[in-house]
This record gives C-alpha cells, sequence and structure tokens, in this order.
C-alpha cells in the first residue's frame, strides 16, 4: 500500500497568515500516463471532505485561490496565502495511483 | 447540481449484516465510477471499495475484501454496498463518492461526497 505522511498533525494560524501543509507518499504518485495522482481534500467541521486541489496543483473550480498545490514525485505542499476562518478543518492529501489511500490529516485552527 | 444521498445505515450486531444505498442525481451515473469511502468516529479517512461505470469491475479494501460488496443500478441512478459479517471496526460514517473523471474503469480522485450515513457495529 502507498502510505502518505502529513505534517504537522495540527496548526494555529491567525488571519491573513499563511499556512503551509506537506505530504509525503512511500511510493512516486507519478503514472506512466504523465499525470500525479496527489489530491487535497478539507473537511469542515460536521461536514465531509471537500476537493481543493486534484493533480498536484489544480484547483477545484470555485476553491479560492488562496489555496495552491505544488510538489512532484513523492513530496506535496497545500498552501495558504492568507488564512480565513472559513478554512477551518481537517485537511487531507490522497493519493489515487494505487487504490486510494489518505494522510492521517491536519488540524487547522484560527488563532 | 451533483448530489449523493447515502441511506440504511444503523446499529446492527457484530457478525450482522447491511445494506448501504447511495441515491445520485445531477449527473449521468453510468459515466463515473464510484467509490465508498469511511471515516470512523474521530478519526480520518479509509478507502473501502469502488466500482467502474459499467459495474463489471469492483476493487476492495483488504479490510473488507470478501465480506463486503459493491453493486450499482445505473437506471436506478443507485450505489450500493452489501456488508456483512461486520464486526466493531467497521463503525463508522460512510460515505459514498463520485469520481473527479469520466472514464470506462476508475480515476480515483473524487470530486463529490455525499454526507455520510452512520453504521454502527455493537452488542
Amino acid at each position: 500500500d502507498v502510505v502518505m505522511t502529513q505534517t504537522p498533525l495540527s496548526l494555529s494560524v491567525t488571519p491573513g497568515q499563511p499556512a503551509s501543509i506537506s505530504c509525503k507518499s512511500s511510493q512516486s504518485l507519478l503514472h506512466s500516463d504523465g499525470k500525479t495522482y496527489l489530491f487535497w481534500y478539507l473537511q469542515k467541521p460536521g461536514q465531509p471532505p471537500q476537493l481543493l486541489i486534484y493533480e498536484v496543483s489544480n484547483r477545484f473550480p470555485g476553491v479560492p485561490d488562496r489555496f495552491s498545490g505544488s510538489g512532484s514525485g513523492t513530496d506535496f505542499t497545500l498552501k495558504i496565502s492568507r488564512v480565513e476562518a472559513e478554512d477551518v478543518g481537517v485537511y487531507y492529501c490522497m493519493q489515487s495511483i494505487q487504490r486510494l489511500t489518505f494522510g492521517g490529516g491536519t488540524k487547522v485552527e484560527i488563532k | 447540481e451533483v448530489q449523493l444521498l447515502e441511506s440504511g445505515g444503523d446499529l446492527v450486531q457484530p457478525g450482522g449484516s447491511l445494506r448501504l444505498s447511495c441515491a445520485v442525481s445531477g449527473f449521468t451515473l453510468s459515466s463515473y465510477a464510484m467509490t465508498w469511502v469511511r471515516q470512523a468516529p474521530g478519526k480520518g479517512l479509509e478507502w473501502v471499495s469502488a466500482i467502474s461505470g459499467s459495474g463489471s469491475t469492483t476493487y476492495y479494501a483488504d479490510s473488507v475484501r470478501g465480506r463486503f460488496t459493491i453493486s450499482r443500478d445505473n437506471s436506478m441512478n443507485a450505489l450500493y454496498l452489501q456488508m456483512n459479517s461486520l464486526r466493531a471496526e467497521d463503525t463508522a460514517v460512510y460515505y459514498c463518492a463520485k469520481d473527479f473523471v469520466s472514464t470506462s474503469s476508475w480515476y480515483g480522485g473524487i470530486d463529490y461526497w455525499g454526507r455520510g450515513t452512520l453504521v454502527t457495529v455493537s452488542s
């Protein structure tokens, strides 16, 4: 199984400040089709997860541009340029190159 | 508007069975693979099973293979998860989820999730 490791476990951020979450996979997520199957989700309290970023760096329609994804191979990062109150929740990375596995989650709260 | 609505969650005894359903609308079900993902109380997300758009190919996590069966009825716009030999560790909210890309197999990336249905396995 592909193991996804997220850091940090939690993050407390002042509104308007940036935040960054790391996700590392146990094997490369680059497929032979040239795509890298890494996704980012946000699960707000009491809600199902919502897609933020697909294939490393593509924002899903409707996702604010303060969210950005980067990385390659086995190392990936989600950045929030200026955290807002509505960004609180648990962020998960997910890979789909081999079945599906999720990172353990990063809880983001506002200071 | 894409909508996914799960039902069928309940309290069941260890060793018992349950069938979850997911009613979908807002897209052509047969064009997309579908997935079940679960979340134990206070825990993270765990993939359970997936099925191709036609229903011809199914995929299972090792933890449920041989006990759970995924199926779909595209004419009824419905996805199912038959769960047998339930264990305490199957206790979770079960989410129905839609593939992001329309393919003949299984893309894997999820764009829409239902709100989930709670399965509790306890005596």
